[in-house]
């Protein structure tokens, strides 16, 4: 089963609103990053939070992380029709190297 | 600096054919993974190197499926006698050996298989 899942599947909000993105885990982290994907193709990191962090921000996005609830959130502030993507989260489990992704966000920003 | 590619970027074959993607990880990383992503889905970790340790190869979906790395830079991934199921993006990406562990993705392969 899926280590990460995000909430929700699809999300469609217009230009200048803030967009909202959860992810939710199963088990032990080391860390969660979130990942952007265009039209399919490679990912791009966005931003990195660990697991002893609660909060980190970077520009116009903002993270956050509950390891007792095991989720986390990424909100868009000021949204532009460029952040028009899918949005995954993955999590680096404790003791390995490897990522388990989510299904992924799509996010449209209308203009 | 040069990020992570992958050759070819679009492949066609027809069922039964093998076919072979590359991966050129950023130089210098040590880690390499090769995911799958069907259209619409999420990613489907196939195989990890790390170095000279084994690879991880929890994640190939049969033996139809392998990847070598050699030199511990470029990757190759066969896919053996394909089938119609194996139509999807592969997506290759790698990382520095010191933690997080935040990873770089080429563009990916699309392979369709007919």
């Amino acid at each position: 089963s899926q280590q990460g899942e995000e909430d929700p599947q699809a999300l469609s909000i217009q230009e200048g609103e803030n967009a909202t993105m959860n992810c939710s885990y199963k088990t032990s982290i080391n860390n969660l990053q979130w990942y952007r994907q265009n039209s399919g193709r490679g990912l791009v990191h966005l931003i990195l939070i660990r697991s002893n962090e609660r909060e980190k921000h970077s520009g116009r996005l903002r993270v956050t992380l509950d390891t007792s609830k095991k989720s986390s959130s990424l909100l868009i502030t000021a949204s532009r029709a460029a952040d028009t993507a899918s949005y995954f989260c993955a999590t680096g489990l404790r003791g390995a190297q490897k990522l388990v992704f989510g299904q992924g966000t799509r996010l449209t920003i209308n203009p | 600096g040069a990020g992570v590619s992958q050759s070819p970027s679009n492949k066609v074959t027809e069922k039964g054919k093998d076919v072979e993607l590359r991966c050129d990880p950023i130089s210098g990383h040590t880690a390499l993974y090769w995911y799958r992503q069907s259209l619409g889905q999420g990613l489907e970790f196939l195989i990890y190197f790390q170095g000279n340790s084994a690879p991880d190869k929890s994640g190939l979906p049969s033996d139809r499926f392998s990847a070598e790395r050699t030199g511990g830079s470029v990757s190759t991934l066969t896919i053996q006698r394909t089938q119609q199921e194996d139509s999807a993006v592969y997506l290759c990406a790698s990382s520095p050996d010191r933690g997080p562990y935040e990873q770089y993705f080429g563009p990916g392969t699309r392979l369709t298989v007919t």
